[in-house]
This record gives structure tokens, sequence and C-alpha cells, in this order.
């Protein structure tokens, strides 16, 4: 079947403008993860998402960053104002959990590269 | 909280050598531990998993690593390197809930 599915590859914006990250779970998981990636770095944690709720934004960075998945299933990263350090690969993943001590395996999308000029 | 810690940004070795990549981790409650790779220009891939039970756990393509709870240590071993295995490789760690914390990378090179 489908993998996780992020759209667009590739953004290059402006410094101060808005953007808007997409991602298409696998169909069925309930959860939802956002991860930064900046060059030589691993992937930094932002937000997860248990269906439409947002589970743990502890690692958004500031409230530039907000995330919604009004439906359950695709979810958007936005950005507003954007910063030359906001340049980096944004991963998204998704999993079949639904409970949280529970294990299962996060599915990662490709990745959109965030260029802010 | 939980944290991280790979030791060594680069490691290389000889194809056929035995592949170690280190990875501490940090963690106020019993943690799941994960290993992930990522080959150029494909995204992550889950290698293995520790969750409970047996401490040594097996992965994809020959990959193993063992839980040591004394040493809070999660290393990454291969008996014999081949040159598909260059890439780069991340340990990882989640407490509860699902919020998941990646050291940040260490990238094998292997030479002919």
């Amino acid at each position: 079947g489908a993998g996780v599915s992020q759209t667009p590859s590739n953004k290059v914006t402006e410094k101060g403008k808005y953007v808007e990250l997409r991602c298409d779970p696998i169909s069925g998981h309930t959860a939802l993860y956002w991860y930064r990636q900046s060059l030589g770095q691993g992937p930094e944690f932002l937000i997860y998402f248990q269906g439409t709720g947002a589970a743990d934004d502890s690692g958004l960075p500031n409230d530039r960053f907000f995330a919604v998945r009004p439906e359950g299933s695709v979810s958007t990263l936005k950005i507003q104002r954007t910063e030359r350090g906001d340049s980096a690969v944004y991963l998204c993943a998704s999993s079949l959990t639904k409970a949280a001590e529970s294990y299962n395996e996060q599915f990662f999308g490709p990745g959109t590269r965030l260029t802010v000029l | 909280a939980q944290s991280v810690t790979q030791l060594g940004s680069h490691v290389s070795v000889s194809e056929g050598a035995l592949v170690l990549l280190r990875c501490n981790y940090s963690s106020s409650v019993p943690p799941y531990l994960f290993w992930y790779v990522q080959y150029p220009n494909q995204g992550l891939q889950l290698l293995l998993k520790y969750t409970t039970g047996a401490t040594l756990v097996k992965g994809i393509n020959g990959f193993e690593a063992e839980f040591k709870k004394s040493e809070t240590s999660f290393h990454l071993t291969k008996p014999s390197a081949h040159m598909s295995d260059a890439a780069e490789y991340f340990c990882a760690v989640r407490g509860r809930g699902l919020k998941t914390i990646f050291g940040a990378g260490t990238r094998l090179f292997v030479k002919a």
C-alpha cells in the first residue's frame, strides 16, 4: 500500500513569508508525528497527534509554528513569519498506535526540504 | 525526560570488518529504544527495536543491538560490513507516550 507522503518535496520561500507543509499518513494510522531535521543532525521532535488532537506539542520551537489534523488523517504544519533558521527538512511519520503504552513502528515520509532565503 | 548520545559522528570500517555504532541514552522511565537507518536521498527506515524482554535484539540486514540497562547503552553491531551498509544511522529513545528523541546520527563509511 501507499506510504506516508509529503508535499511539496521542496519549498523555497522568503524570510517573513507564511508556509504550509502537508503530510498524508498511511491509511488507518491513528498517530502522526512531525520532526525537523537540520543538516548533519538527527530528527528533532516537534509534535505528535493521536487522532485529531495534539497529544504532545512540546517540541514546537515557538508560537510561529502550528500544526493541525482536523479530521484525524491529513496534517498540515504551518510556519508563520519564516526565518532563515527554519531552513531544514521537515519529516512526517505515522503509526498504527492506539494506546500510548504499546509499541508500533513509525513509518516516515520522504520529507519536505524548506529553504528560507 | 529522554536524551540520546551517539558517540562518533563518523565511523569508517573496511568491508568485512565488524561494525560498532555506539549509543547511550537517558530516560526517567523504562525506555523503548530504536535504531533507524537513512540511506542517501531516502526516508528513515527502522532497523531494530527494544521494547521489553530479551535484551539482545536482531534487526534487518544482519544488524543487532544489545540493551544494557546498567550502562544505559544500546550499541548497534554487525559482524561483517558490506558496501551497501554505508548510510547514516540514528539511535532513538521513547519513554511514556509517543514522543521519540533521536540522536545526532553516525555516518558509516565502508571501504573496499
